[in-house]
Parts: structure tokens; C-alpha cells; sequence
């Protein structure tokens, strides 16, 4: 099967630019998270999904981070406007559903972006 | 304190020795415990999946969690030059809907 899809793979931005990154998750698999990774650091969840729900945008910081999923499938999570801090690789991962049994989620290889 | 707790290494053995990456974590609810593999440029990789307690065993790598102890292992024989990436460890809890917490990763390179 396809993976996760992402793109584009890298960005620079200056500070206070807008971005916007894509992820288009494996065919069927109805939730799909947003995670950032700062270099060196563990991915942190953004925002989960389950079809075009949002199920836990908690940790978003929804004065700058914005993120949609438009008929359940693929989703675009936007930053504007960006800081030095917002530097970090955005990963998109997906899975069937929440299940107990295994957390099989698949991820991208994610969008690497640097702010200036 | 971090809820999930892992030794940034960077950690380099030689190739077949036998690596031990260890996590400790904070909250005695979490259920569901993973490592996950990670190399250079690449999203991770879903490597071990243990539920509440005990061992799981796949071909040269052994997950272990102790819930006593809230501490968590991965042991990896005799390794590879190709075992080398950084290692994340991952927990959740049920009612959280999915939703994992990675310790930061330890970068692992195995020298051949």
C-alpha cells in the first residue's frame, strides 16, 4: 500500500511568512494526527482528527496554527504568522482507527521547516 | 517533569554487541507502551508494541515494561550497522483517544 504523503518535503520561511503543509494519509484509514518534532526532541502532538472531526487539538497554538481535513481524507495544516521557534519537522501520521489492539500508525517523512 | 523520560545518547557500540535503550515515565496510567524507529530524513517507525506489562520478543529485539518500576527497555542483539537511528519510546493511554507521548529519542550508531 502507498504511505503517508507529504509535501513539500522541505521550507525556509522568514519569521512572520505564512506556510501551509499538505498530508495526504494511506487510503481508508479514517484518523490522522499532525506531530511536531524540534531537533532533538520526541514528536509532540498537534492535532488528531477522525474523519474531518477534531478529536484533540490541545496542544495547537491556535493564534498561529490553523489545521483542516476537508472531507476526511487528505489535510493541510497551516502556521501564520511563523517564529524563530516554529523550526521543526511537521509530521503527518494515519491509522485505520484508535485501536487498543496496536498502534499502527504510519508515518510520513514529514516537512522540514526552518524560519529566519 | 517531562511524562516520558529517554537518555539522548548518542549511544555507539560496536556491531554485534548488545544494545539496551531504557525510558521511564512519569504517569502509572499509561497502558500502551512502543518503540519506534527512526533513521536520518524519515517519519518513525512502529518497531514494538507491548500492552501493560511483561515481554515481547521479534527476532533480535525485546521489548520489556515494568509497570512497578514505570520503566521501559528495548534490547536489540546482536546489531547491525543497519540498526542505526534513533530510537524513540511511546506511550498512551486508552481514553486519550490515540494519542502518543515520545520520550526525546536516543541516537544509536552501530559501528561495523
Amino acid at each position: 500500500e502507498a504511505g503517508v504523503a507529504q509535501s513539500p518535503r522541505y521550507k525556509i520561511i522568514e519569521k512572520r511568512q505564512s506556510v501551509a503543509f499538505w498530508c495526504n494519509p494511506i487510503s481508508g484509514h479514517a484518523t490522522l494526527y499532525w506531530y511536531q518534532q524540534i531537533l532533538g526532541q520526541g514528536p509532540k502532538l498537534l492535532i488528531q482528527f477522525q474523519n474531518n472531526g477534531v478529536v484533540d487539538d490541545s496542544q495547537l497554538p491556535k493564534d498561529r496554527f490553523s489545521a483542516e481535513r476537508l472531507k476526511g481524507v487528505d489535510s493541510t495544516l497551516k502556521i501564520q504568522p511563523a517564529k524563530l521557534e516554529d523550526s521543526a519537522v511537521y509530521l503527518c501520521a494515519s491509522s485505520l482507527e484508535w485501536a487498543g489492539s496496536n498502534y499502527g500508525y504510519t508515518f510520513g517523512s514529514g516537512t522540514r521547516l526552518t524560519v529566519v | 517533569q517531562k511524562e516520558v523520560e529517554q537518555d539522548p545518547g548518542p549511544l555507539s557500540v560496536p556491531e554485534g554487541a548488545i544494545v539496551s535503550l531504557n525510558c521511564t515515565y512519569s504517569n502509572s496510567a499509561f497502558q500502551y507502551f512502543m518503540w519506534y524507529r527512526q533513521y536520518s530524513r524519515k517519519g518513525p517507525e512502529l518497531l514494538m508494541y507491548t500492552y501493560s506489562s511483561g515481554n515481547k520478543e521479534d527476532g533480535r529485539f525485546t521489548a520489556q515494561v515494568d509497570k512497578s518500576s514505570k520503566y521501559i527497555s528495548l534490547f536489540i542483539r546482536d546489531s547491525q550497522p543497519s540498526d542505526s537511528a534513533t530510537y524513540l519510546c511511546a506511550t498512551a493511554l486508552y481514553n486519550q483517544g490515540g494519542k502518543l507521548i515520545f520520550g526525546q529519542g536516543t541516537e544509536l550508531s552501530v559501528k561495523p
